[in-house]
């Protein structure tokens, strides 16, 4: 099973700050099938990045997907109110599909 | 719009059995892979199941393999997961999530239902 390690747990920064959340995994995952998701309390995940690096449908350019290989990184370029909640990396690469265990982003 | 409605969810005792249903709307039902994603009180999201959509292709996580069971009633447009022998453990909040994929998955889930909580204790 591939382990993805999500760091940090918490990110506390300030409306305008850059976030770089880092997304760890404990093999390779192919063909970098990775997602990232936005949660917010009492609602879906709702979907920002697929196969690491493409933005979702909708989604604001602020947020951005790198890496491959067992490293990758979700960056928002400047946050917005709204851009506070909890983010979670999802590999799809091989079975079974896995989650990492989040990572909230809190308002300073 | 993409709909996706859960539904069927409650309190259960321990060994019990639930059917959850996910009606959808808004898409070509039929063309499309569907998984249930469950996510724990305060915690994070675990994949559940899957099922394709223009082939047969069922997968299941093991910590429910052999309990629960995904269907789907493509004339109905909507998606089911019976859950059987029911545990402490299975209590979440159960969605069901699209994947924008016919065939070959799970891949990532586009879209997601609000979800429907589960309760197991006795």
């Amino acid at each position: 099973e591939i382990v993805l390690t999500q760091s940090p747990g918490t990110l506390s920064l300030s409306p305008g700050e850059r976030a770089a959340l880092s997304c760890r995994a404990s093999q390779s995952v192919s063909s970098s099938y990775l997602a990232w998701y936005q949660q917010k309390p009492g609602q879906a995940p709702r979907l920002l990045i697929y196969d690491a690096s493409s933005r979702a449908t909708g989604i604001p350019d602020r947020f951005s997907g790198s890496g491959s290989g067992t490293d990758f990184t979700l960056t928002i370029s400047r946050l917005e109110p709204e851009d506070f909640a909890v983010y979670y990396c999802h590999q799809y690469g091989a079975s079974p599909w896995t989650f990492g265990q989040g990572t909230k982003v809190e308002i300073k | 719009e993409v709909q996706l409605v859960e539904s069927g969810g409650g309190l259960v005792q321990p060994g019990g059995s639930l059917r959850l249903s996910c009606a959808a709307s808004g898409f070509t039902f039929n063309t499309y892979s569907m998984n249930w994603v469950r996510q724990a009180p305060g915690k994070g999201l675990e994949w559940v199941s899957y099922i394709g959509g223009t082939d047969s292709t069922i997968y299941y996580a093991d910590s429910v393999k052999g309990r629960f069971t995904i269907s789907r009633d493509n004339a109905k447009n909507s998606l089911y997961l019976q859950m059987n022998s029911l545990r402490d453990e299975d209590t979440a909040v159960y969605y069901c999530a699209r994947d924008p994929h016919s065939y070959g998955g799970p891949y990532y889930f586009d879209n997601w239902g609000q979800g429907t909580l589960v309760t197991v204790s006795s």
